[in-house]
């Protein structure tokens, strides 16, 4: 059964540091997302990629985040300067037509 | 807006027992309503969804849910757990796709359930 695979599961960087988040989505999937869960905290939507730009996104998603489907397969998510608070889990989804989003087993991202 | 309530942060049942989680949204339409499963440290699994059509909908490993318009609700049951439920599980409500809007999930806090033996 093919699935949304995410690199790396887990990440260490610096404050200030610039990170990216890779995702493969299923390959058939036309709507990216990315979301986070904040440890103890409910998954938050982050933005949605739809026909090579961005759909929606939240207020969470600001200048110092970014999206970019470089290639026909990947999906990825940078953050540009990072801070302590971006500490979370990433999770990347992907639907077809139908609703259901399937998502990926996440990134975990700690910044130090 | 969308929301998701689930009053429920923890529930503890014992094995064999049956299960209800609970689930409240707020939506302006008809929503597209999900529950998720994550086992710790793993993703989320779609357990189930709701677009339309039959209000009690069957999904993998056992269980159920039942859309009731009038309550707000979308309850996921079981009627029997197995050790193995002992996860987190996540009430989602899903904005229509079309228009400016593209499908964008927003999630319940989540509820642990904890199986005793």
């Amino acid at each position: 059964e093919p699935e949304v695979t995410q690199t790396p599961s887990h990440q260490v960087t610096q404050m200030g540091q610039e990170v990216i988040l890779r995702c493969v989505p299923i390959s058939n999937h036309l709507y990216f997302y990315w979301y986070r869960q904040i440890l103890g905290q409910k998954v938050e939507f982050l933005v949605s990629f739809y026909n090579n730009e961005i759909s929606e996104k939240s207020e969470i998603f600001d200048d110092q985040f970014s999206v970019e489907r470089p290639d026909g397969s990947n999906f990825t998510l940078k953050i540009r300067s990072t801070k302590l608070e971006d500490s979370a889990m990433y999770f990347c989804a992907s639907r077809r037509l139908a609703h259901e989003q399937y998502f990926g087993p996440g990134t975990r991202l700690t910044v130090t | 807006a969308q929301s998701v309530t689930q009053p429920d942060i923890h529930i503890t049942v014992s094995e064999g027992a049956s299960l209800e989680l609970r689930c409240n949204y707020s939506y302006g339409a008809t929503p597209y309503l999900f529950w998720y499963v994550q086992s710790p440290g793993q993703g989320l699994q779609l357990l189930l969804k709701y677009f339309s059509g039959d209000t009690l909908v069957q999904g993998i490993k056992g269980f159920e849910a039942e859309f009731k318009r009038s309550q707000s609700s979308f309850n996921l049951r079981k009627p029997s757990v197995h050790w193995s439920d002992a996860a987190e599980y996540f009430c989602a409500v899903g904005a229509h796709a079309g228009g400016t809007s593209y499908g964008k999930l927003t999630f319940g806090q989540g509820t642990i359930l904890t199986v005793h033996p």
